[in-house]
C-alpha cells in the first residue's frame, strides 16, 4: 500500500488559491489518488479523485504529473468554511476486486484566516 | 450522492456496558463497509472491514471479541463495543463504497459516533 506524505499544516487567507501537495513515491499501477476533507467531529467527505493528468470538479482541481509520484490538490478562492483537515490517499478502487485498505496519514490542517 | 448514516452520533455510557453503533447505506448497497476509530488530533485508524454475509476482517491489534461487527444486510453494519472502558472513548466512523453500477472509487463516510465511557 502506498504511503503518502503531506504538510502537517498550512495557513491561508480568504479568497486565495490553496495548493496542497502530497507525495506518494510507491504508488502502484492500479492505485487511484483520492482527497478527502474532514471537519471536526464529522466523517471525512470526498473531494476529488484522479488517476493521471488533471481532474476538475465544482470544488477543486487535482493535478497529477506523469510519474504519478505526487499530486496537488488546488482549492480556488478559499473561504473560512474551507478550514479543515485534508487527506490524500492512494489505493485501488473499492470495487476493483482488491482488498480495499487505505492508510490515512495525519492529513494537512488548513487554516483559512479572514 | 450516496449517503451513509451513522447512529447514534454521540453516546455516553458507564464502564462495563456495551454500546452498539449502526451504519446504514441509505441509497446504495454496500457489500463492504469499513469501521475506523479516530482519537483527538489523530488520523483515522482502520479497525475492521465488514463484509456482508461473512465474518469481518480485523486489523492487527483490534480485539474481535471486544469490537463485534455484524453485516447482516447490504445496507446495515453494526459495531458493538463490548464491556466498554474509558480507553475505548473515541470517535468511531464507518464508511462504505464500491456498490453497484455507476459507483466511483470514492468512499462515503458516516457522520461519526462520539463514544464517551465514564
Amino acid at each position: 500500500l502506498a504511503k503518502t506524505t503531506q504538510p502537517i499544516s498550512m495557513d491561508s487567507y480568504e479568497g486565495q488559491e490553496v495548493n496542497i501537495t502530497c507525495s506518494h513515491n510507491n504508488i502502484a499501477t492500479n492505485d487511484y489518488i483520492t482527497w478527502y476533507q474532514q471537519f471536526p467531529s464529522q466523517g471525512p467527505r470526498f473531494i476529488i479523485q484522479g488517476y493521471k493528468t488533471k481532474v476538475t470538479n465544482e470544488v477543486a482541481s487535482l493535478f497529477i504529473p506523469a510519474d504519478r509520484k505526487s499530486s496537488t490538490l488546488s482549492l480556488p478562492r478559499v473561504s473560512l468554511s474551507d478550514t479543515a483537515v485534508y487527506y490524500c490517499l492512494v489505493g485501488p478502487l473499492p470495487n476493483a476486486g482488491n482488498n480495499r485498505k487505505l492508510i490515512w496519514g495525519l492529513g494537512t490542517s488548513l487554516a483559512v484566516n479572514p | 450522492g450516496a449517503v451513509v448514516s451513522q447512529h447514534p452520533s454521540w453516546v455516553i455510557c458507564k464502564s462495563g456496558t456495551s454500546v452498539k453503533i449502526e451504519c446504514r447505506s441509505l441509497d446504495f448497497q454496500a457489500t463492504t463497509m469499513f469501521w475506523y476509530r479516530q482519537f483527538p488530533k489523530q488520523s483515522l485508524m482502520l479497525m475492521a472491514t465488514s463484509n456482508e454475509g461473512s465474518k469481518a476482517t480485523y486489523e492487527q491489534g483490534v480485539e474481535k471479541d471486544k469490537f463485534l461487527i455484524n453485516h447482516a444486510s447490504l445496507t446495515l453494519s453494526t459495531l458493538t463495543v463490548t464491556s466498554a472502558h474509558p480507553e475505548d472513548s473515541s470517535f468511531y466512523i464507518c464508511s462504505a463504497g464500491g456498490g453497484g453500477q455507476g459507483m466511483t472509487g470514492e468512499l462515503f463516510f458516516g457522520e461519526g459516533s462520539r463514544l464517551t465511557v465514564l
